[in-house]
């Protein structure tokens, strides 16, 4: 069965900081792979996905993420942390013919 | 604006009661589908629909329903068979069901059992 794990339920950085917030898949078949935000009382908003075409995959917002094969990764990362990134971060994975499974979300805080 | 319209934001449940949240979308769509999130939780599939007048139970179906007699529209009933409902609920669409496309989301409903 397909599922992600991501790595700190909690991230804390300062502003300014790099933002690295981890995901792991499970399986050998390559996967579509997601992140989504979250921020209070509202609904998920796609970041960015990954569909095989570039392992290097840019979002919105400054966020970015590696697909690593070789160790079933696909880290979400962003140079520079702003206030307005404090929000929860969820990474899905789907596989063809299945259903978008969900990680148990990192929630990021960003201190001044 | 195109997007994903959920209501109502808030509702509230009294034991044996069956409530209806409702989802609309305007972005064409063919599928859609529901999701529950508990708090500090990841998000868990309910109902999905691949097409209108058609849809498959998700990993927790027990104790919900849902229809889907227009493109458009996807509601879910929860009822009184669903023991703990107090959630947030989140509807979603896709232009299709293929594994690569975006699932977008509504803004969510919150359900309390009082």
């Amino acid at each position: 069965a397909q599922s992600v794990t991501q790595l700190g339920s909690h991230v804390s950085v300062s502003e300014g900081a790099l933002v690295l917030l981890r995901c792991n898949y499970s399986s050998s078949v390559p996967p579509y792979l997601f992140w989504y935000v979250q921020y209070p009382n509202q609904g998920l908003q796609l970041l960015l996905k990954y569909t095989s075409a570039a392992t290097l995959v840019k979002g919105i917002n400054g966020f970015e993420a590696e697909f690593k094969k070789s160790e079933t990764s696909f880290h979400l990362t962003k140079p520079s942390a702003h206030m307005s990134d404090a929000a929860e971060y969820f990474c899905a994975v789907r596989y063809a013919g299945n259903m978008l499974t969900f990680g148990g979300g990192t929630r990021l805080m960003v201190k001044p | 604006d195109g997007g994903i319209t959920q209501s109502p934001k808030y509702l509230f449940r009294k034991e044996g009661q069956n409530v209806t949240l409702s989802c609309e979308q305007n972005l064409n769509h063919d599928a859609m589908y529901w999701y529950r999130q508990d708090p500090g939780q990841g998000l868990r599939l309910i109902y999905y629909s691949q097409i209108v007048n058609d849809f498959q139970k998700g990993d927790i179906a027990e104790g919900y329903s849902v229809s889907r007699e227009k493109k458009e529209s996807f509601p879910l009933t929860v009822t009184s068979a669903q023991k703990n409902p107090t959630a947030f609920y989140l509807c979603a669409s896709s232009i299709t069901w293929s594994s690569g496309n975006t699932i977008y989301f509504g803004e969510g409903s919150w359900l309390t059992v009082v």
